[in-house]
């Protein structure tokens, strides 16, 4: 089955600077990577995607890239501010929403926006 | 519109003890999961369901059993509690297989399960 890597566990960074979360996939086949961002005590939440198809998405602040080669993908914020504290997670799935084997995730990182 | 919502927050069981975990959603979704997340496990897949009336194993799904009665509802069910299941317990559900905008997995707020 698919196994995602996640990294760095933690990451701490002065408001204002970038942050950069990296994650590698096992499995070829996978072809939707999304980020989800969960808030302390709440369920994970849906950030940004991408699609084998394209190599960088963005949304405001954020953006995504995906080097299918190499078999990874990495979430970037820029600007950060106090709210984008949380634990990121990413995700890896064969089929769009993950499908008949839903989505298989990393471990997670805790960034931490320091003021 | 409530999304997916999840009943009970809390539970504490006793080892041996049974319950159910509650999932319904109001999105007319036909896919829905119950994953379990463990503190730097991430989030793992237990059962999912492509449909009404059908359930399928995910990664982790020893020691609970699942039902899709009705489409909006998914159950899960711990038969003999262990304290290896103390965990929080997430549901989830997404449209469909198809691409596109309609297939982000929407998560429920949780189930904080503890098994002493």
């Amino acid at each position: 089955g698919e196994n995602v890597e996640q990294h760095p566990s933690t990451l701490s960074v002065q408001e204002g600077d970038s942050a950069v979360i990296k994650c590698t996939y096992s499995d070829s086949a996978s072809n939707y990577f999304p980020w989800y961002k969960q808030e302390l005590g709440k369920g994970p939440q849906l950030i940004i995607d991408i699609r084998s198809n394209v190599g960088e998405k963005k949304d405001q602040r954020i953006a995504v890239t995906l080097n299918k080669t190499a078999k990874h993908f990495s979430l970037h914020i820029t600007e950060t501010q106090p709210e984008d504290s949380a634990v990121y997670f990413c995700a890896a799935s064969i089929t769009p929403g993950g499908g008949a084997d839903g989505l298989t995730f990393g471990k997670g990182t805790h960034l931490i926006i320091q003021p | 519109n409530a999304g997916v919502t999840q009943t009970p927050k809390f539970r504490v069981l006793k080892t041996g003890q049974s319950m159910t975990l509650l999932c319904a959603q109001d999105m007319n979704h036909e896919y829905m999961y119950w994953y379990r997340q463990d503190p730097g496990m991430g989030l793992r897949l237990i059962h999912y369901s492509v449909g009404e009336g059908t359930t399928a194993k995910g990664e982790v799904p020893d020691g609970y059993n699942v039902s899709r009665l009705k489409k909006q509802n998914f159950l899960l069910g711990l038969e003999s509690a262990a304290p290896s299941q103390t965990s929080v317990y997430f549901c989830a559900s997404s449209y469909s297989l198809a691409g596109g905008p309609l297939d982000e997995q929407y998560f429920g707020p949780g189930t904080r399960l503890t098994v002493t």
